[in-house]
């Protein structure tokens, strides 16, 4: 079953303004990722959370992690056209369990 | 700084063939993930090795099978290729801190796979 599930699917907003992406999971984690994919290409890892951390920031980028909502947001301040792209988050469970589960991405598109 | 290499970047494949993918992970990361991506789809994790010894087993069809080499690259190899095995294939690799914990996962620019 889908781990996690990003909120909202699409967003589009105009270029300079932020922009929040949630995603929820179902199980325990160990850790939560954050990935950018441009359209066909490569996995650009942005941010990784763990969870005994509640925010982390990176540049533009700040995250959060609730667990006990099991829930992230990224919120991307002052975008820019080149942050037009696909975020996904994917979950670590930790333990013997080595894949990520992604969820299904929220695609973002920043007006010029 | 070093990144994932993988190999080729581009197959086109008939019905029936069989596939190799290859990958090389970043320097000194001791695990090696696949992934699949299919169109407009998430990526969903096939397989893991770690320091060469399998390690974890995802959504992986029978007629894939993989392993990683003494040199610590990986190869994919995918056999009776059906078109929906057409997709991205990524490989990522990442440090084990110890059991349970691992750092970030970083993947390569992908394969994409073509079965027609």
């Amino acid at each position: 079953s889908q781990q996690g599930e990003e909120d909202p699917q699409a967003l589009s907003i105009q270029e300079g303004e932020n922009a929040t992406m949630n995603c929820s999971y179902k199980t325990s984690i160990n850790n939560l990722q954050w990935y950018r994919q441009n359209s066909g290409r490569g996995l650009v890892h942005l941010i990784l959370i763990r969870s005994n951390e509640r925010e982390k920031h990176s540049g533009r980028l700040r995250v959060t992690l609730d667990t006990s909502k099991k829930s992230s947001s990224l919120l991307i301040t002052a975008s820019r056209a080149a942050d037009t792209a696909s975020y996904f988050c994917a979950t670590d469970a930790g333990g013997g369990a080595d894949g990520l589960t992604f969820g299904k991405g929220t695609h973002l598109i920043i007006q010029p | 700084a070093a990144g994932v290499i993988q190999s080729p970047r581009h197959l086109i494949k008939e019905k029936r063939e069989t596939a190799t993918l290859k990958c090389y992970p970043i320097p000194r990361h001791d695990t090696v993930y696949w992934y699949q991506q299919g169109p407009g789809q998430d990526p969903q994790f096939l397989i893991s090795f770690y320091e060469k010894m399998q390690s974890d087993k995802g959504s992986i069809p029978d007629r894939f099978s993989a392993q990683q080499f003494s040199d610590y690259h990986s190869e994919l190899n995918m056999s009776s290729l059906e078109l929906g095995d057409s997709a991205l294939y990524f490989c990522a690799s990442s440090f084990r801190l110890a059991w349970g914990y691992k750092d970030e996962q970083f993947f390569g620019p992908g394969t994409r796979l073509t079965v027609l």
